[in-house]
């Protein structure tokens, strides 16, 4: 069956970095774009960007640029997402979510979730 | 990053019928497909409609979405406890280049 398993939770002082990790497993790792979606306490969804992990291409909200990049290990069909300059306002829980390359804008799969504490 | 606009909440009672409107512009809604997640508490989202009107396997008929201009719905009939949870739209929006999603509605059955 498809998974997509995150990796645990995190605590980060503000100006550092994290990164996530998404294990995709029961499907073709390269047909599905990686996308994530964070969500603060109490809040909405908030789309963060893609990754295509046949080609690494990528597409970032304008509000990340700068501070996020997506990659991929496709050995291990792993996808990652590291948020730099972190700020006490990206302590959030933090989604991958999978959408068909071509696909309109949905997600069928989502990882379990990953939540990421900006404390000092 | 705008996002769409949806009811922060909506309540009906067991059996009955409830929709949930998403409202959005020309540049979102207005051009690109909608979806509709559920989220029950301390979950992850949970796909309910895809391209505007159409269930993945495993949703029940009880559900619908609909889209006209720039809005979109999403209908739930036979209201159960179960379906109490928080609902979200989201699409494309081609001039911001990114995905949008509304800011949620809560739903309670009384």
């Amino acid at each position: 069956q498809v998974q997509l398993v995150q990796s645990g939770a995190e605590v980060k002082k503000p100006g550092a970095s994290v990164k996530v990790s998404c294990k995709a497993s029961g499907y073709t790792f390269s047909n599905y774009d990686i996308n994530w979606v964070r969500q603060a306490a109490g809040q909405g969804l908030e789309w963060m960007g893609w990754m295509n992990p046949k080609t690494g291409n990528t597409g970032y909200a304008q509000k990340f640029q700068g501070r996020v990049t997506m990659t991929r290990d496709t050995s291990i069909a792993t996808a990652y997402m590291e948020l730099s300059s972190l700020k006490s306002e990206d302590t959030a829980v933090y989604y991958c979510a999978r959408r068909m390359v071509g696909a309109t804008f949905f997600f069928d799969y989502w990882g379990q979730g990953t939540l990421f504490t900006v404390s000092s | 990053q705008s996002g769409l606009t949806q009811p922060p909440s909506v309540s009906a009672a067991p059996g009955q019928k409830v929709t949930i409107s998403c409202s959005g512009n020309s540049s979102n809604i207005g051009k690109n497909y909608v979806s509709w997640y559920q989220q029950l508490p301390r979950s992850a989202p949970k796909l309910l409609i895809y391209d505007n009107n159409k269930r993945p396997s495993g949703i029940p008929d009880r559900f619908s979405g609909s889209k006209s201009g720039t809005s979109a719905t999403l209908g739930i009939t036979g209201l159960q406890t179960g379906d109490e949870a928080d609902y979200y739209c989201g699409t494309w929006d081609s001039s911001l280049n990114g995905g949008v999603f509304g800011g949620g509605t809560k739903l309670t059955v009384l």
